[in-house]
């Protein structure tokens, strides 16, 4: 069965301290892997995407990696503000079944001033 | 339109109720998704419309939901004598072609409430 583990459940950090957050997978076939970010109260909004062939992709102080190899993931928070709390959420693309996605359960992510 | 819309944005019923939510899609996007959303869960899948095909419904839990596309663009879910563990927040997002090798942009979702 396809799955997506995120850990931690919920980090707590404060304003201007950096994070990193994990996705394992067991996802086959593979496609690509996908961070999204939701707010509370707005639907996922994707901030990167990531192939097999690629180790990692930065989209401002977002920056995540992909081991294909162990089914690793990270997404790296540099110099966090008030406004990245969130729910952050890994997605893996089997290109596969009726949408062909596995969504992980989330990281919740508080920044406190 | 701009985004993925939805609405109504909150809906609170009474149990044994039905309740239909409404999602309109970007323009242009063949695909149509809907999620369940409960506090503590990951997405949960329902339903995807792409094109002309017959969708796939492998997601709904129960007959009681249901969900048509009409004009392959706004989508209506309808669920029937709600239940309590119907509660939660309801999302629709859309893509260009299939997910798997697109971007899904989402809407803010419906969040229903069965008292």
């Amino acid at each position: 069965k396809n799955q997506v583990e995120q850990s931690p459940q919920s980090l707590i950090i404060l304003e201007g301290k950096n994070c990193t957050l994990q996705c394992n997978y067991t996802v086959s076939p593979f496609s690509n892997l996908r961070w999204y970010k939701q707010d509370t109260g707005r639907g996922p909004v994707s901030l990167t995407i990531m192939t097999f062939s690629e180790n990692t992709k930065s989209n401002g102080r977002y920056t995540a990696t992909l081991d294909a190899d162990t089914k690793q993931s990270s997404l790296h928070i540099t110099a966090s503000q008030l406004s990245d709390s969130a729910s952050y959420i890994c997605v893996v693309a089997s290109g596969g079944g009726a949408d062909g996605l596995t969504f992980g359960k989330g990281t919740h992510l508080i920044i406190q001033p | 339109g701009a985004g993925v819309s939805q609405s109504p944005s909150n809906k609170v019923t009474e149990k044994g109720k039905d309740v239909e939510l409404r999602c309109d899609p970007i323009s242009g996007h063949t695909a149509l998704y809907w999620y369940r959303q409960s506090l503590g869960q990951g997405l949960e899948f329902l339903i995807y419309f792409q094109g002309n095909s017959a969708p796939d419904k492998s997601g709904l839990p129960s007959d009681r939901f249901s969900a048509e596309r009409t004009g392959g663009s706004v989508s209506t879910l309808t669920i029937q004598r709600t239940q309590q563990e119907d509660s939660a927040v309801y999302l629709c997002a859309s893509s260009l072609r299939g997910a798997s090798k697109n971007i899904q942009y989402f809407g803010a979702g419906t969040r229903l409430s069965v008292l």
